[in-house]
């Protein structure tokens, strides 16, 4: 099937404390973008990736880092989170940027 | 700056009505707007994509219309089922950009 994973699906740790949130998709895709979505603010993108090893910056890129060393996989890193990034998050990827976006489950972030 | 507007930001019918959400854009100047569907604890499922230069795409009891010029769009959904509540989404994607903005959906109930 079709598809992207995203793990954890749901997550509470503290505030400084590493994590990783990994997205795979088994569509052979290009295109592979993290968005988080808070209410009031809606949908907004933190980093995309065009292709292998190719990321850059989205509109709330702070505290987030990416990488793209495999086509299929496109980890968000959280160095040292903090309250603010409390949010639930979703992944995403398509064949061209332009093309249709499929997305992931979402994984909601709790930081205390 | 591209922003999407979406109006009402809840919606609430009896089963079987016809009904209309309607999206808008600022910018004209876009490549293409994309419909989905989120549901509660769920990502989002893409309905319909509908490139600048269509007019109207359809799949099922759904029809996306698109007036690029006015900056609007409209998601029809025919003979509405309890099954379709459900928060819809509207995002766009302008000339020359990778990313899609989103509008901060409507959130339609369909009642028994």
């Amino acid at each position: 099937e079709a598809q992207v994973t995203q793990n954890p699906r749901y997550l509470i740790t503290v505030t400084g404390k590493k994590l990783t949130v990994t997205c795979s998709q088994n569509m052979n895709h290009e295109y592979m973008s993290w968005y988080r979505q808070d209410p009031g603010l809606g949908l907004r993108q933190i980093y995309y990736s065009m292709n292998v090893e190719v990321t850059d910056k989205g509109d709330v890129p702070e505290g987030y880092k990416v990488s793209r060393k495999e086509k299929r996989n496109f980890p968000l890193i959280l160095e040292s989170p903090s309250p603010n990034q409390t949010s639930l998050y979703f992944c995403a990827s398509s064949w061209k940027y332009t093309d249709t976006q499929y997305f992931g489950p979402g994984t909601r972030l709790t930081v205390l | 700056k591209q922003e999407v507007t979406q109006i009402p930001a809840a919606l609430s019918v009896p089963e079987g009505e016809n009904l209309v959400l309607n999206c808008s854009f600022t910018d004209s100047a876009i490549y293409n707007l994309q419909w989905f569907r989120q549901d509660p604890g769920k990502g989002l499922t893409s309905l319909l994509l509908i490139q600048s230069s269509q007019r109207e795409q359809t799949s099922g009891r759904l029809n996306a219309s698109l007036d690029k010029s006015s900056g609007r769009s409209t998601l029809y959904i025919a003979a509405s089922q309890p099954g379709d509540s459900a928060t819809y989404l509207c995002a766009v994607r302008n000339q020359g950009a990778q990313k899609l903005v989103f509008g901060q959906g409507t959130r339609l109930t369909i009642n028994p």
